[in-house]
């Protein structure tokens, strides 16, 4: 079957340090990729997303790669603080028969040291 | 606050009885999602609402699942019958139809109910 996955399951950085988190995907009709942030009993919550037309989207902080070739997703946040410590998850989405449903990964921890 | 609310935010049953959650998302959403978390996983999806008409339903979603969006606002999800499996987080999610040019827009979720059958 198709699906969404990540890479590691768990990164530590130390605080000031840069993160990555790949994701890679294997639904080649995936148009629309969205990083969320969950925290410790918390929904999760949306950080940036990045349709397929595009390579890089940047936000505060974060920015967003996309390669379609390999079908690989990351999400770069400088500079990282404690607050940033969360599971991240990439989700894909894919339009079947006019829907969008987002699909979720399993999730990366970071944890991010003091 | 104006954001996704999920009610109640806990719930602790006895395995047999049927349990209700409540979402409300925000307010000039029109689509509303339900999906299903377990501990270490990512959210699966359940199932998802435009307006007042349910329009996908995953294999996930069983007979003893049975969800309502009667008035195209706030939401209802039915579990009969609970099992121990019926454990997790269920969370909600609303999104805004976007327009033909660009029909992507993200979901934001709220902090979900969790479920504890025992």
């Amino acid at each position: 079957g198709e699906s969404v996955g990540l890479h590691l399951p768990t990164l530590s950085v130390q605080e000031g340090d840069n993160s990555i988190i790949n994701c890679a995907y294997s639904n080649s009709a995936s148009d629309y990729f969205i990083w969320y942030k969950q925290e410790s009993g918390k929904g999760p919550q949306f950080i940036i997303d990045i349709r397929s037309n595009m390579d890089k989207r940047q936000g505060q902080r974060v920015t967003v790669l996309l390669n379609k070739t390999v079908k690989h997703l990351s999400l770069q946040i400088a500079a990282t603080q404690p607050g940033d410590s969360a599971v991240y998850f990439c989700a894909e989405r894919t339009q079947s028969g006019g829907s969008y449903i987002p699909t979720f990964g399993r999730g990366t921890s970071l944890i991010v040291h003091p | 606050d104006t954001g996704v609310s999920q009610n109640p935010r806990h719930k602790i049953t006895k395995r047999g009885q049927n349990v209700t959650f409540r979402c409300d998302p925000i307010s000039e959403h029109n689509r509303l999602y339900w999906y299903r978390q377990t501990l270490g996983q990512g959210p699966e999806f359940l199932t998802y609402f435009q307006n007042e008409a349910q329009l996908e339903k995953s294999r996930l979603l069983s007979d003893r699942f049975s969800a309502e969006r009667p008035k195209g606002s706030f939401s209802t999800l039915e579990i009969q019958r609970t099992e121990q499996g019926d454990s997790a987080m269920y969370l909600c999610a609303s999104s805004l139809v976007g327009t033909p040019m660009d029909p992507n827009t993200e979901a934001f979720f709220g902090q979900g109910t969790r479920l504890t059958v025992v």
